[in-house]
């Protein structure tokens, strides 16, 4: 069964500073998806970056970039010029090529990121 | 702006009490999810329709039932609310399920188990 790792529950970050959240994920196949979700307090969940495994190219969404590892099976979100609006918890999710099985994302349990002023 | 809409965003029920909670979409997608989010827990996926087509997942519990009376709504059903139950209920729409798309998220309706 897919895995989906967050080993750090809460991170903290200046504004204007660059902050990484790391995702590690374990699978048995080779294509796949994956996703970085953010979810503000007591707001709607919205996308924030996707990758698609068979591209090698990191995703980048303005200040939103990913660092896609594939052989190690890390898929790390940086996050530069950290302002207010992106307090909240991030949930990296990965989702199995849908036609070869599950549709289901398999999420992460989540990092808190904090900015301070 | 098109948009995931749940109703009500807060809900209280009784221990036992059937409750239903609702999911509206104005995307016009075929396919709309359900998630339990317990307290600092990730989503986790109760069911989903493909237009008509529900799917269950294998470890969802009796209690929770479901309902896609159009393509722009979706029900869930709980019949007999456990204080386990307590939980944000998030409602997703994809336009297929097929292809790896983002999915869209509700507000989500968080749900008291008196």
């Amino acid at each position: 069964a897919q895995t989906v790792t967050q080993s750090q529950p809460e991170m903290s970050v200046q504004e204007a500073e660059t902050v990484t959240l790391s995702c590690t994920y374990d699978t048995s196949e080779s294509d796949y998806y994956l996703f970085w979700y953010k979810q503000p307090p007591s707001r709607q969940m919205i996308l924030v970056i996707r990758q698609e495994a068979y591209k090698q190219q990191n995703a980048t969404e303005n200040r939103f970039s990913v660092n896609f590892q594939k052989a190690a099976k890390s898929f790390s979100l940086k996050i530069s010029d950290s302002q207010l609006g992106d307090a909240a918890m991030y949930f990296c999710a990965y989702l199995k090529d849908p036609l070869r099985g599950r549709r289901a994302l398999t999420f992460g349990s989540g990092t808190r990121l904090q900015v301070q002023p | 702006d098109a948009m995931v809409i749940q109703n009500p965003r807060y809900q209280v029920t009784q221990f036992g009490k059937p409750v239903t909670l609702s999911c509206s979409q104005t995307l016009n997608h075929n396919v709309m999810y359900w998630y339990q989010q317990k307290s600092s827990q990730a989503p986790k996926l109760l069911f989903h329709y493909y237009d008509k087509d529900f799917n269950n997942e294998a470890d969802t519990p009796d209690n929770f039932q479901s309902r896609r009376p159009n393509t722009s709504f979706c029900f869930l059903d709980i019949r007999s609310p456990g204080l386990g139950d307590a939980a944000m209920y998030l409602c997703a729409t994809t336009k297929n399920r097929d292809r790896g798309e983002t999915q869209y998220f509700g507000p989500g309706t968080r749900l008291l188990v008196l």
